[in-house]
């Protein structure tokens, strides 16, 4: 089955600076990687996804690249701020699994003021 | 907004109870995952069910635990009888089923058995 391995699993930034969280997906078959974000006591919430047939897209401060040839997919947040600090979690699925997703093991992310 | 809605937020219970926990997906998501999150093991899923029928409960401790879709807005997960161990927060999401759709989280229920 699908193995997503996700790096680092804690990151500390000053507010301001850039963030940066990898992800490697072993089903070269998985065409769909979402983001999430889960902040203390919340639930996680989609903050940005990409599909196989794309290598890059952008949201504001957020963006995330695709390299399928490699198989692995970042996370990139910009001019980061306090808010942002959160758990992030990336994940994967295939277009036969009924939108089954296969998580990594999270990124604690610190933004500190 | 449409959102996932679950019941219990909050349980506490004693070691050997039944605790049932409850998910409404949202309208019309024919795709029901069913998660269980702890500080060590992340987010593991237990079960998925599609038009209410179980795709994959492979993830689900058999002896104890079972998942139900009674009805198309309804998801039931029970643990009987519970352990300390079952101490976890668990997530319900639902999805549309197709393979390259979100999946949109509950708020989760937090379990301690004491």
């Amino acid at each position: 089955g699908e193995n997503v391995e996700q790096h680092p699993s804690t990151l500390s930034v000053q507010e301001g600076d850039s963030a940066v969280i990898k992800c490697t997906y072993s089903d070269s078959a998985s065409n769909y990687f979402p983001w999430y974000k889960q902040e203390l006591g919340k639930r996680p919430q989609l903050i940005i996804d990409i599909r196989s047939n794309v290598g890059e897209k952008k949201d504001q401060r957020i963006a995330v690249t695709l390299n399928k040839t490699a198989k692995h997919f970042s996370l990139h947040i910009t001019e980061t701020q306090p808010e942002d600090s959160a758990v992030y979690f990336c994940a994967a699925s295939k277009g036969t699994s009924y939108g089954k997703l296969t998580f990594g093991q999270g990124t604690i992310l610190t933004v500190h003021p | 907004d449409a959102r996932v809605t679950q019941t219990p937020r909050h349980k506490v219970t004693e070691m050997g109870q039944e605790v049932t926990m409850r998910c409404q997906p949202i309208l019309g998501h024919n795709t029901v995952f069913w998660y269980r999150q702890t500080m060590m093991q992340g987010l593991e899923l237990l079960a998925y069910f599609r038009n209410r029928a179980p795709l994959d409960d492979s993830g689900m401790p058999k002896d104890r635990f079972s998942a139900e879709m009674p009805d198309a807005t309804l998801a039931t997960l029970k643990i009987q009888p519970s352990e300390p161990r079952d101490s976890a927060v668990y997530f319900c999401a639902s999805g549309s089923g197709q393979g390259t759709d979100t999946q949109y989280f509950g708020p989760g229920t937090r379990l301690t058995v004491l």
